[in-house]
């Protein structure tokens, strides 16, 4: 596509539930990465993958996250028993393979109550 | 880990001001990106810096990379509403994770028409 998509927008969840979070990068983009933003904050990283491989997961904050990349295009970011302090933007962004010029997507809020 | 200070944290401003805002890191960069986000969106590339000194303009934006490599700045020229939103500066990790970036935290914009 003509850029990164995510979805859902906005998700709100009771603490203790699941969510998965997906995203769709551009087109022939090698590099896909997660990101964090908590408010007011800028962007932080959580993982990466170059096609379906995930090179770097240091950034999740607890192995309650978990994010794959079976097929070198779509990726889902996975968050078990959802936490208050889980509330942020998730934004997903794609690179050509060897560029750290990242696309952004719109991202996706996530509210736990 | 490597940390990015972004000053002012905030600026309201007159429409057809310019403004400046910068960005410093106790560490060496050896790319700088410029970034701004829209309410609701994802951060969006403006300007990106590759070389100590350089400098570079898109439209009514002008940045510089630093010649000592540990800071940058933005300029707006002749500002217009459109402008509001949150300016990031962002740049690479340094060794082997050169894919992640590091984000400061943002310098938001208002522009009173």
């Amino acid at each position: 596509g003509a850029g990164v998509s995510q979805s859902p927008r906005y998700k709100v969840a009771k603490r203790g539930q699941d969510v998965a979070l997906r995203c769709d990068p551009i087109s022939g983009h090698v590099s896909l990465f997660w990101y964090q933003q908590a408010l007011g904050q800028g962007p932080e990283f959580l993982t990466y993958f170059q096609n379906e491989a995930q090179l770097d997961k240091s950034g999740l904050p607890s192995d309650r996250f978990f994010a794959e990349r079976p097929e070198g295009s779509v990726s889902t970011l996975k968050i078990q028993r959802t936490q208050q302090e889980d509330s942020a933007v998730y934004l997903c962004a794609s690179s050509l393979a060897g560029a750290n010029v990242l696309t952004f997507g719109a991202g996706s809020r996530l509210t736990v109550l | 880990g490597q940390q990015l200070n972004q000053s002012p944290q905030s600026m309201f401003i007159q429409e057809g001001e310019d403004v400046s805002m910068n960005c410093t890191s106790s560490s060496i960069f050896n790319t700088w990106l410029w970034y701004k986000q829209d309410p609701g969106e994802g951060p969006v590339l403006l300007i990106a810096l590759y070389k100590a000194g350089e400098l570079t303009s898109n439209g009514r934006l002008t940045a510089q990379f630093g010649i000592t490599r540990k800071d940058s700045f933005l300029n707006i020229s002749a500002s217009i509403p459109s402008d509001v939103g949150i300016y990031f500066c962002a740049g690479p990790n340094s060794g082997g994770s050169n894919y992640k970036l590091t984000f400061g935290k943002g310098t938001l914009l208002t522009v009173n028409p």
